[in-house]
């Protein structure tokens, strides 16, 4: 079962717009992780968050933890075709050997 | 380093048979974890194995299995093939199994079809 949920669900923009994307869990995490996926192909990691951080940047992106909401967003600033993709976050649950739960994921359009 | 590869990339299945998928991970990755993905169900984790051992499992019936061998590679096997068990199979690799949600670093997958 997925723990993140993400949303949208599916999101199209203009390039050079700012996309948003949210991702609430349920159970409380060590780190929340944002991946991307090009169509029908392998997950590429983006970002992590450790619980204890709070924001955290990697070029164009922004992400940022509430770990009292149990929620995450992530800022993908000027945005360009080639950022159209599917966003998943995956959770990794406190407790040993965890293991990461991803959610079903965002569908970005970037239109040139 | 060469990323996380796949053998075989796509194959084409009849209900009944069964299938071997293969992984290689990283080189210096230790742990590798196995994921089936579906349009209608998302990411859902299969197993993860490390040491040659299974350390987790997802919740998947018994025809789903798993092994790895001592230089870290894996195969998934499916048995008794089902129309249901098409899809994209994905495999990742992570450094450090001991720090729990490690990032994962993922194959190219290998797309099943079951007819």
């Amino acid at each position: 079962s997925q723990q993140g949920e993400e949303d949208p669900q599916a999101l199209s923009i203009q390039e050079g717009e700012n996309a948003t994307m949210n991702c609430s869990y349920k159970t409380s995490i060590n780190n929340l992780q944002w991946y991307r996926q090009n169509s029908g192909r392998g997950l590429v990691h983006l970002i992590l968050i450790r619980s204890n951080e709070r924001e955290k940047h990697s070029g164009r992106l922004r992400v940022t933890l509430d770990t009292s909401k149990k929620s995450s967003s992530l800022l993908i600033t000027a945005s360009r075709a080639a950022d159209t993709a599917s966003y998943f976050c995956a959770t990794a649950p406190t407790g040993a050997n965890s293991k990461l739960t991803f959610g079903k994921g965002i569908t970005l359009s970037v239109r040139p | 380093k060469a990323g996380v590869t796949q053998t075989p990339r796509y194959l084409i299945k009849t209900r009944g048979q069964q299938v071997t998928l293969s992984c290689s991970p990283i080189s210096g990755h230790r742990s590798v974890s196995w994921y089936q993905q579906t349009p209608g169900q998302g990411l859902q984790f299969l197993f993860e194995y490390f040491s040659e051992t299974q350390r987790n499992k997802g919740n998947f019936p018994g025809r789903f299995s798993g092994r790895q061998f001592s230089n870290s590679r894996s195969e998934m096997n499916v048995s008794t093939l089902e129309l249901g068990d098409s899809a994209l199979y994905l495999c990742a690799s992570s450094p450090d199994p001991g720090r729990a949600g490690d990032e994962q670093f993922f194959g190219p997958g290998t797309r099943l079809t079951v007819l």
